[in-house]
């Protein structure tokens, strides 16, 4: 079975830091990437995903993640945070092609201090 | 459009009790999603439904859940029994393609 690792559980950052949260999946073959987001009181969203073709992929909100695929790695960056980007952040991976549940991480929980 | 809604938002029972839980997804998706979010597992998935059909129930904790779906639209998700282990946000989510469109979730308390 697949899992995913978000190897920082909580993290504290200033306003115009640079943000880059880790995650790693153990599927082996093709997979779905997905990266989504939980504000305060909201529900979760979709920030950027990843099918095929170029291993950087943008999102919504100055987000951006790159797939390396023989690190097994998908890792969320932004170059500059707001204090508007405090909110949970899930990893998640879907064996590729099919239709299947999403397997996330367990989150991490990102804090900017303004 | 309307997103993916979910009712009851809120729901407290007593131990031992049967709930059933709402989620009413996007219109024309084909695909139905729960989810369960509890602090400490994250978000572990339950069990899909493409058209009416189950094809995966592997998430299910116990034969204690159950879930339906019918005309290929509204599900419900029942719970027997209900202990307090399963105090959690149950989460739906539909999708007609491979983004999945979550709902605001159904927090459920066991006392």
């Amino acid at each position: 079975a697949q899992s995913v690792s978000q190897h920082n559980h909580h993290v504290i950052l200033s306003e115009a830091a640079s943000l880059e949260l880790g995650c790693n999946y153990s599927y082996g073959g093709t997979v779905n990437l997905f990266w989504y987001v939980q504000y305060p009181g909201q529900h979760l969203q979709l920030l950027l995903k990843y099918f095929s073709g170029d291993p950087l992929v943008k999102g919504i909100k100055g987000f951006e993640a790159e797939f390396i695929k023989s690190k097994f790695s998908f890792n969320l960056r932004k170059p500059s945070v707001q204090w508007s980007d405090t909110a949970e952040y899930f990893c998640a991976v879907r064996e590729g092609g099919g239709a299947d549940g999403l397997t996330f991480g367990k989150g991490t929980h990102l804090i900017i201090q303004p | 459009g309307a997103g993916v809604s979910q009712s009851p938002s809120n729901k407290v029972t007593e131990k031992g009790k049967d709930v059933e839980l709402r989620c009413d997804p996007i219109s024309g998706h084909t695909a139905l999603y729960w989810y369960r979010q509890s602090l400490g597992q994250g978000l572990e998935f339950l069990i899909y439904f493409q058209g009416n059909s189950a094809p995966d129930k592997s998430g299910l904790p116990s034969d204690r859940f159950s879930a339906e779906r019918t005309g290929g639209s509204v599900s419900t998700l029942t719970i027997q029994r209900t202990q307090q282990e399963d105090s959690a946000v149950y989460l739906c989510a539909s999708t007609s393609s491979y983004e999945q469109y979550f709902g605001p979730g159904t927090r459920l308390t066991v006392t």
